[in-house]
């Protein structure tokens, strides 16, 4: 158990949907990030937010939002969903700034559209 | 753009012997390069790191080198065990940022 924890591990959803993912980071952590995997993909990251607040933006579609709650979980929300958003959704967290640490990652969850 | 690659998606090793993942980066502005690795159904977890000022960074059986003049990193485990085969990520944190960019992963297979 890494620490962070991620709801739900599975969902599969049809297209136009929308659904939410759920994020608690590990305990002291105060940056939350999102990444995507998609199939044969490394991991490509989406949006990272540092105490509630949004810090940096990456390949993330208009279609998908995020944010970052006072109790320091967050959600990532993806709305219209397209056959092409099924893949692996990774949130990781960090006490501050990256360094040679790195993040801890949670499990993932897997969301396929179908 | 692909600023982190790993152009090898698989290699097959021997048990006890060395095992070298490669990785290569197009910018120069990377404060650290680390390892990840990942097993099925689980989240990615730190292996080891390197800050962009030195060459050498070595915590037991895993040794990261980096090339700056080439700009390429590898690491090697030595000796493998079955217990390493896993996808390993390479990533680099840009300078004044904090998030990792990821190349796509090497899949290590250690057979006995």
């Amino acid at each position: 158990d890494s620490g962070v924890t991620q709801t739900p591990k599975h969902l599969i959803t049809a297209t136009g949907q929308r659904v939410t993912l759920r994020c608690s980071p590990r305990s002291g952590d105060l940056s939350v990030y999102w990444y995507q995997q998609s199939l044969d993909q490394g991991l490509q990251f989406l949006i990272q937010y540092y105490n509630g607040e949004e810090r940096a933006k990456g390949n993330i579609l208009e279609r998908f939002s995020a944010q970052q709650f006072p109790d320091l979980h967050s959600e990532l929300n993806l709305s219209s969903l397209e056959l092409g958003d099924s893949a692996l959704y990774f949130c990781a967290s960090s006490v501050a700034r990256t360094g040679p640490y790195g993040y801890t990652f949670g499990s993932g969850t897997r969301l396929t559209v179908v | 753009d692909q600023q982190v690659k790993q152009n090898s998606p698989s290699l097959s090793v021997q048990e006890g012997r060395i095992s070298i993942l490669n990785c290569d980066y197009t910018n120069s502005m990377f404060d650290y390069f680390l390892w990840y690795k990942k097993y099925p159904a689980e989240g990615p977890t730190f292996l080891i790191s390197i800050s962009s000022i030195k060459d050498k960074n070595e915590d037991g059986r895993f040794t990261v080198f980096l090339n700056k003049s080439a700009k390429h990193l590898s690491l090697h485990i030595v000796p493998s065990q079955p217990g390493d085969s896993a996808v390993y990520f390479c990533a680099a944190t840009p300078y004044n940022t904090d998030k990792l960019i990821f190349g796509t992963g090497t899949r290590l297979q250690v057979f006995p």
